[in-house]
């Protein structure tokens, strides 16, 4: 059974950076492409960032370009988001979801519970 | 970049009533578009994908269609457990959420 865990997140001041995690279970990380997204309080979903399934490319909605990281450890099925540089417009509760294809076309079939992180002095 | 508008953001409906979200794309997307659901403090859950197939578990009284830029979703008979907030998505280039349509 697929399951996705995130960690990482917290309080934190502007300017701080910060690194979630996102440990999966039931599949592994590497034959599947990996996104984050986020959602501010009481706002929509916003798509933050994918990593391939096999690790080598890696895109970022043009919003994120620049403060927002994402990588692998392949060796503990785990994925990562690091955010530098942290505003308060950053406070959001963090998913990571797996993507999975059918026909040619993605969709996400498994998402974590989320991580909170708050920005504020 | 692919932009997703959604509406209505809002709906009141009752239960069994039909609703129908639109969504469209600022380009074609051809049937890269996916429905969610998303209940408060849980994460989204697919509803469908592909534009029109239905996730497997999930009730037959939702449904989608379309293709190009024009998408819709539609529930056939509103029960107490939709009342949620719907997101499409697209996927035919990186991904993009529309902004969400809370039914209520």
């Amino acid at each position: 059974q697929v399951h996705l865990v995130e960690s990482g997140g917290g309080v934190v001041q502007p300017g701080r950076s910060l690194r979630l995690s996102c440990t999966a279970s039931g599949f592994t990380v590497s034959n599947d492409a990996m996104h984050w997204v986020r959602q501010a309080p009481g706002k929509g979903l916003e798509w933050v960032a994918v990593i391939s399934y096999d690790g080598s490319q890696d895109y970022y909605a043009e919003s994120m370009k620049g403060r927002f990281t994402i990588s692998r450890d392949t060796s503990k099925n785990t994925i990562f988001l690091q955010v530098n540089s942290l505003r308060v417009d950053d406070t959001a509760v963090f998913y990571c979801a797996k993507q999975t294809v059918v026909r040619g076309l993605a969709y996400f079939d498994s998402w974590g519970q989320g991580t909170l992180v708050t920005v504020s002095s | 970049d692919i932009y997703m508008t959604q509406f209505p953001s809002s709906l009141s409906a009752s239960v069994g009533d039909r609703v129908t979200i639109t969504c469209r794309a600022s380009q074609s997307i051809n049937k890269f578009l996916n429905w969610y659901q998303q209940k408060p403090g849980k994460a989204p859950k697919v509803l469908i994908y592909a534009a029109s197939t239905l996730k497997s578990g999930v009730p037959s009284r939702f449904s989608g269609s379309g293709s190009g830029t024009d998408f819709t979703l539609t529930i056939s008979s509103l029960q107490v457990e939709d009342f949620a907030t719907y997101y499409c998505q697209q996927s035919s280039n990186l991904i993009t959420f529309g902004q969400g349509t809370r039914l209520e």
